[in-house]
Parts: structure tokens; sequence; C-alpha cells
């Protein structure tokens, strides 16, 4: 057990729709990652938040915004979903900086 | 960050040491490495990370070569538990705000059989 939560476990969307998905992290951890994980491959970065800013961005378009709040909890935001889209999408955070405490992550399907 | 290249799969024999290899023959000298794992339908787990040294934890030693351009994660007494992707990562120590980003490859698969 990491001490880090998402939810919800499983997500049907349409193409074109909107989600929200949401991690908590553990109490003190500061620094809050995302990474998609598509069928097969390792997870790829997203973005990191820091003290509720953005702190670093990975190959991914303005439609994946996040928001991170200052009781440790924080949201991935997709607009405009694609087929592409479909993925296990996982939260890590982190106090420390060297070890990162990943989620069970969101399995989304865009149908 | 340094690229790495690891066994696409490996068979291990529970109770045996499962040594899985990665090689980041382009390394540079400030670059750590560092090993998670997957277990299937879990997000990563981080394992243990080293600069040059060799390292052990409760979970596993990692040794890398004196010119440090490949390093191997030692399972010591594997279990069924231990089937998992196993991923090595090599990247530059952290020092700005936040964190560092970590770029997965495809890993190797591990299995353990009883």
């Amino acid at each position: 057990e990491t001490g880090v939560t998402q939810s919800p476990t499983h997500l049907i969307k349409t193409r074109g729709q909107q989600v929200t998905l949401r991690c908590s992290s553990q109490s003190g951890h500061n620094t809050v990652s995302w990474y998609q994980q598509a069928l097969g491959q390792g997870p790829q970065f997203i973005f990191q938040y820091y003290r509720e800013e953005e702190n670093g961005r990975g190959n991914f378009p303005p439609r994946f915004s996040g928001l991170q709040f200052p009781n440790y909890s924080s949201e991935l935001n997709v607009n405009a979903l694609e087929l592409d889209d479909s993925a296990l999408y996982l939260c890590a955070s982190t106090d420390t900086g060297y070890e990162q405490y990943f989620g069970p992550g969101t399995r989304l399907t865009v149908t | 960050d340094a690229k790495t290249t690891q066994p696409t799969s490996m068979d291990c024999a529970e109770g045996r040491a499962a040594n899985l290899p990665c090689n980041h023959s382009t390394i540079s000298g400030n670059e750590y490495v560092y090993w998670y794992r997957q277990i299937h339908s879990q997000g990563p787990q981080y394992i243990i990370h080293g600069l040059k040294n060799n390292e052990t934890n409760e979970m596993a030693s990692l040794i890398i070569t004196e010119d440090r351009k490949s390093s191997t994660l030692i399972l010591p007494h594997a279990t069924l538990r231990d089937t998992a992707v196993y991923y090595c990562i090599v990247r530059v120590a952290w020092s700005g705000a936040g964190s560092y980003q970590l770029t997965f490859g495809k890993g190797t698969k591990l299995s353990v059989i009883p």
C-alpha cells in the first residue's frame, strides 16, 4: 500500500466528451505527477504539479490539464476525448524527490 | 536522460535468484540508475536506485559495473509475487523544485515459475 488512491477505478466515456480523474496523495507529499499508460507500453509522463503549480510537462496537448489542491489531492482533466486516450492513468506523489509512490490507476475507455 | 536496453522477458524458478540486466552505455556521470516494477493491474513500485556503488535494501540488490555502462537488479529469492514488469530508468539527480520525471521503456517481463 502506497497511501495514494485514485478514483474512479474504471470509466467509460464517448469520444468528444470531457473527463476528470482524481488522485489523493499521502499527507505531506507536495509533488504529484500524472502518467498515461497505453496497453503493453510503459507509463508516459503527462505533467507534474509542485505546490499547486505546474512544474513540468511531457509531450501531451493542452487538452490535458490538471489541478493540485492544498489538501494533497489533485485532478487530471481531459477535454475532447479521442479514442487514443483510452489508457490507464496513474498518479504518483512524493516528498523526498527520489522515491515516487504510485496509485493503482484509473482505467479509461473511450468509445 | 540516457537510454536503457532490457530483455523483453525472463523466467526464474521460485526460490532462486532473479538477475535482471540493464544496459545503459550512454550514461553520464551525474545520472542515477533507478528500478521500478509493475505488478499486473497495479501502479509501478519503487525498488532501488544507485549512482556507482552497489546498493542493497529489503527488496533487492543493485550491482552497477565499474564503468557504469550496465547494471543488474538481483532479487535474491524470487517468489510468485515477484512476477511483474521491471523497469530500469536512468536519469540525472533532481535538485530543482518538485521531483524528477520518469521515462519508462517497455521493461522486462519477469515470470517466476513454481
